[in-house]
């Protein structure tokens, strides 16, 4: 069974300083591992994903997150958050079931605050 | 390409009425997911359809059922609607079933049930 834990759920940071939202999973295979962003109001928005590819996965809008097999992380980094930035992250892991299918299981999420 | 839309994006009901929601995926994209959005309890699934077919299916009463047209667009029904069904929903697409297809997200229909 896969499952995602999301550490935290608020973190807040100052504008022009760095952005840590961390993420762990748990799987039976080799996931896929994704990071969405969700504005007030909005659908989610695909930041990055890992597909077993490099370990660290550029995203948009200067994002990166790093996969690591030995800490089951998928910690989401940014070095200087902007104030449109202030979101609702979700960390999510895709893996085979029992049946043979894969079914994206999504983390709680987590709010990032951006003080000027 | 044109993204992932849903209708209607808002809608007020009243409990004991029924709902349908629609969503057109992607052009080419043959999955489509559902999921329930609340603050208690975050992002759950609900089901996917590839190819009409409902090929996952999360846990959810059997009010909550859905169905994929030959040309991918999907709707979602609810029947005999509580006051807990209050949410936001998602549609997602994606091309196949593989772990590595990434899910396109639309804006969501806001249901309210008073």
């Amino acid at each position: 069974a896969q499952s995602v834990t999301q550490l935290d759920s608020h973190v807040s940071v100052s504008e022009g300083t760095p952005v840590l939202l961390r993420c762990n999973y748990s799987s039976s295979y080799s996931p896929s591992l994704f990071w969405y962003v969700q504005h007030p109001n909005k659908g989610l928005q695909l930041l990055l994903k890992y597909t077993s590819a490099a370990t660290l996965v550029k995203g948009i809008n200067g994002f990166e997150a790093e996969f690591k097999k030995s800490e089951t992380s998928f910690h989401l980094t940014k070095p200087s958050a902007h104030m449109s930035d202030a979101a609702e992250y979700f960390c999510v892991v895709s893996d085979r079931q029992s049946g043979g299918s894969y079914i994206p299981t999504f983390g709680r999420g987590t709010s990032l605050i951006v003080h000027p | 390409k044109a993204g992932v839309t849903q209708t209607p994006r808002y809608l007020i009901k009243t409990r004991g009425q029924q709902v349908t929601l629609s969503c057109s995926p992607i052009s080419g994209h043959r999955s489509v997911s559902w999921y329930q959005q609340t603050p208690g309890q975050g992002l759950q699934f609900l089901f996917e359809y590839f190819s009409e077919t409902q090929r996952n299916k999360g846990n959810f009463p059997g009010r909550f059922s859905g169905r994929q047209f030959s040309n991918s667009r999907s709707e979602m029904n609810v029947s005999t609607l509580e006051l807990g069904d209050s949410a936001l929903y998602l549609c997602a697409s994606r091309e196949g079933l593989r772990s590595t297809d990434t899910q396109y997200f639309g804006p969501g229909t806001r249901l309210t049930v008073l």
